[in-house]
């Protein structure tokens, strides 16, 4: 079975620049998270997607911030115009089930905004 | 608010002996909860779970350890090798599906 997957695992931008990641949960995994590792600090959750549907984006940081996932497939996160702070790493998650189950995660985008 | 955290930021082993790793959670509707272990490039990787109506599960080389009295998780490595120099989370899932990190603990395996 495949891993989550994510791309590009590197991106360096300049500040007001728009940088799109993507993120390929693992196959039959409904459920798809997007969480945020900022240098030096714990891993924070951005939001969850069921399926197509945003369940939950209370931890997107700002309306610069957009989260699509249609189809249900893949999701993409596009940061725009990005800022400094903006700067970290961004991993992808999936689960089967949305409560209590294992989230498996992809290897992370790490973004660098200069 | 409430949040799970590490005892140590980092810990320092010889290799074969057995690690430690200590976590403190704060939030008593945590009824999940996960250790996860983050090599360097990659993302954070499973290593086991164990839930709230549980106090011990093991795995291989791994023991999760849960003391809901005192909020307390710990993860014990056995016979510590060099490819467990990682940086190692403890999560917790509370009522919801958001994972609460802390801060992480980077272990050093010394040959």
């Amino acid at each position: 079975e495949a891993g989550v997957t994510q791309f590009p695992s590197h991106s360096v931008i300049e500040k007001g620049q728009t940088v799109t990641l993507r993120c390929d949960p693992i196959s039959g995994h409904d459920n798809l998270y997007w969480y945020r590792r900022v240098m030096g600090k714990e891993i924070k959750f951005l939001l969850h997607f069921v399926k197509e549907s945003k369940q939950d984006e209370s931890g997107m940081p700002n309306n610069r911030f957009l989260a699509e996932r249609t189809g249900g497939t893949y999701s993409t996160l596009k940061v725009q115009p990005a800022e400094l702070e903006d700067s970290g790493v961004y991993f992808c998650a999936s689960s089967r089930q949305p409560s209590g189950d294992t989230q498996y995660f992809g290897p992370g985008t790490r973004l660098t905004v200069l | 608010g409430e949040s799970v955290g590490l005892h140590l930021p980092t810990l320092s082993v010889q290799e074969g002996d057995n690690s430690i790793i200590n976590c403190a959670y704060s939030n008593s509707a945590s009824d999940y909860f996960i250790w996860y272990k983050q090599e360097s490039g990659k993302g954070p990787q499973f290593i086991i779970d164990i839930r709230s109506n549980m106090d011990k599960r093991q795995g291989q080389r791994v023991t999760v350890l849960l003391n809901k009295t005192v909020k307390h998780l710990s993860l014990q490595i056995a016979a510590t090798q060099p490819g467990d120099s990682a940086v190692y989370f403890c999560a917790e899932n509370p009522w919801d599906y958001k994972l609460s990190f802390g801060a992480g603990t980077t272990v050093t395996v010394r040959a």
